[in-house]
């Protein structure tokens, strides 16, 4: 079945350490996102990337670094520099342009600092 | 800049009410509208798609509307049961730049 794998499910981070969250899709989708969700609050946009080798930043982009090297993958960084990073981080993918395709999301990774 | 928002911001039923939920947005420039489902520490699960062309899907007990012109979308819940309980979130796919942008969702829960 297609869909969107995100790994790992915890991640504990100690503080001044990177930590990369994978994300993986086989939908043949050409975008893919990376959304932050805390308690009480909406989705935000993190980055989000329309094509291999190209990406965007979104709302919240300080502290995160990306790549896209190939369709199927998305990984996300969370550097030092991120200093309020414990969260759950959700990935999703999309066709571009097209009213008739919706968001896929990936089942998320909740990132804890220690 | 488009914002959404979803009121209530939650709701308590008893199980067998029929529900509407009320999503706004402030741009009518959007490919598409989702409705989405989530369970406490679960990612987004994808209730219905409305495309903008669109006036209303229907999946089951869940129908959603959509009047671009106004800004407005509701999720109406047919005979609601305790499985139901969660958190139901909007969200709009904006023209061009294919963003999400998500309002903060209406947590529900059903009563037996």
């Amino acid at each position: 079945d297609g869909g969107i794998t995100q790994s790992p499910k915890y991640l504990f981070r100690k503080e001044g350490q990177n930590v990369t969250l994978s994300c993986e899709q086989n939908l043949n989708h050409d975008a893919m996102y990376w959304y932050r969700q805390d308690p009480g609050q909406g989705l935000r946009l993190i980055y989000y990337s329309q094509i291999v080798n190209d990406f965007q930043k979104g709302d919240i982009a300080e502290g995160y670094s990306v790549s896209r090297e190939k369709k199927e993958s998305f990984p996300l960084t969370v550097t030092s520099a991120q200093k309020n990073p414990t969260a759950f981080y959700l990935c999703a993918s999309s066709v571009q342009g097209r009213a008739n395709y919706g968001y896929t999301f990936g089942s998320g990774t909740r990132l804890t600092v220690v | 800049k488009q914002e959404v928002t979803q009121i209530p911001a939650a709701l308590s039923v008893p199980e067998g009410e029929n529900l509407v939920l009320n999503c706004s947005f402030t741009d009518s420039a959007i490919y598409n509208l989702q409705w989405f489902r989530q369970d406490p520490g679960k990612g987004l699960t994808s209730l219905l798609l409305i495309q903008s062309s669109q006036r209303e899907q229907t999946s089951g007990r869940l129908n959603a509307s959509l009047d671009k012109s106004s800004g407005r979308s509701t999720l109406y819940i047919a005979a609601s049961q305790p499985g139901d309980s969660a958190t139901y979130l909007c969200a709009v796919k904006v023209i061009d730049t294919d963003k999400l942008i998500f309002g903060t969702g209406t947590r529900l829960q059903v009563f037996p």
